[in-house]
């Protein structure tokens, strides 16, 4: 197994471009989030899924459109970038959606919107 | 809402020392608590999970954290340092009921030394 993947590993964008980033699990996981990490701020929770065609708003979610087609792809969409939204993005997934349940975390794409 | 801090942006110790990262929760329910570690430029990876089964747990690379109700507490120890345990350690809190979304702390960069 792949486990989680995630494409681009970097990207840079300029203040209003769009872009996707790119999500996929293969372990059959039904439970997939995003997080965003900055600097002294830990990871905050930016949408969520808890199975395909059923998404919900996390901490962050200004800015940030989801979509769930399918229980192996999640991606992430940024309609209008801006400054604010530099940071590293990561995304995690878990078998069910169980408040104990492992989650799993891909390797982060690290944007940088100028 | 539940919330972690962590208690100390930067720790360091020396090789072989204890090591001692702190964890305080804020929960209204019982929390199911977490701490991820997470190597240079990669992913986070889980370390141990309370999960109410046990009050002490023991997790991956020798680490291991008390559950400790009473002083809201989920301090991660390790009784021996070594060099790759350099990384940053973050602590986790999910709530019963919120399908996994968890709340992270701001995270401590562990620095070992010779």
């Amino acid at each position: 197994n792949a486990g989680v993947t995630q494409t681009p590993k970097f990207q840079v964008l300029k203040t209003g471009q769009s872009m996707t980033l790119q999500c996929a699990q293969d372990m059959n996981h039904e439970y997939m989030s995003w997080y965003r990490q900055d600097p002294g701020m830990g990871l905050r929770l930016i949408h969520y899924s808890v199975g395909a065609g059923i998404t919900d708003q996390g901490e962050v979610p200004n800015g940030y459109n989801v979509s769930r087609s399918t229980t192996e792809d999640f991606p992430l969409r940024l309609l209008s970038a801006a400054p604010s939204q530099t940071s590293v993005y990561f995304c995690a997934s878990s078998y069910v959606p169980g408040e104990s349940d492992t989650q799993y975390f891909g390797p982060g794409t690290r944007l940088t919107v100028l | 809402a539940q919330s972690v801090t962590q208690l100390g942006s930067h720790v360091s110790v020396s090789e072989g020392a204890l090591v001692l990262l702190r964890c305080n929760y804020s929960s209204s329910v019982p929390p199911y608590l977490f701490w991820y570690v997470q190597y240079p430029n990669q992913g986070l990876q889980l370390l141990l999970k309370y999960t109410s089964a046990a009050t002490l747990v023991k997790g991956i690379n020798g680490f291991e954290a008390e559950f400790k109700k009473s002083e809201t507490s989920f301090h991660l120890t390790k009784p021996s340092a070594h060099m790759s345990d350099a990384a940053e350690y973050f602590c986790a809190v999910s709530r019963s009921g919120t399908a996994s979304k968890l709340t992270f702390g701001t995270g401590t960069r562990l620095q070992v030394t010779l």
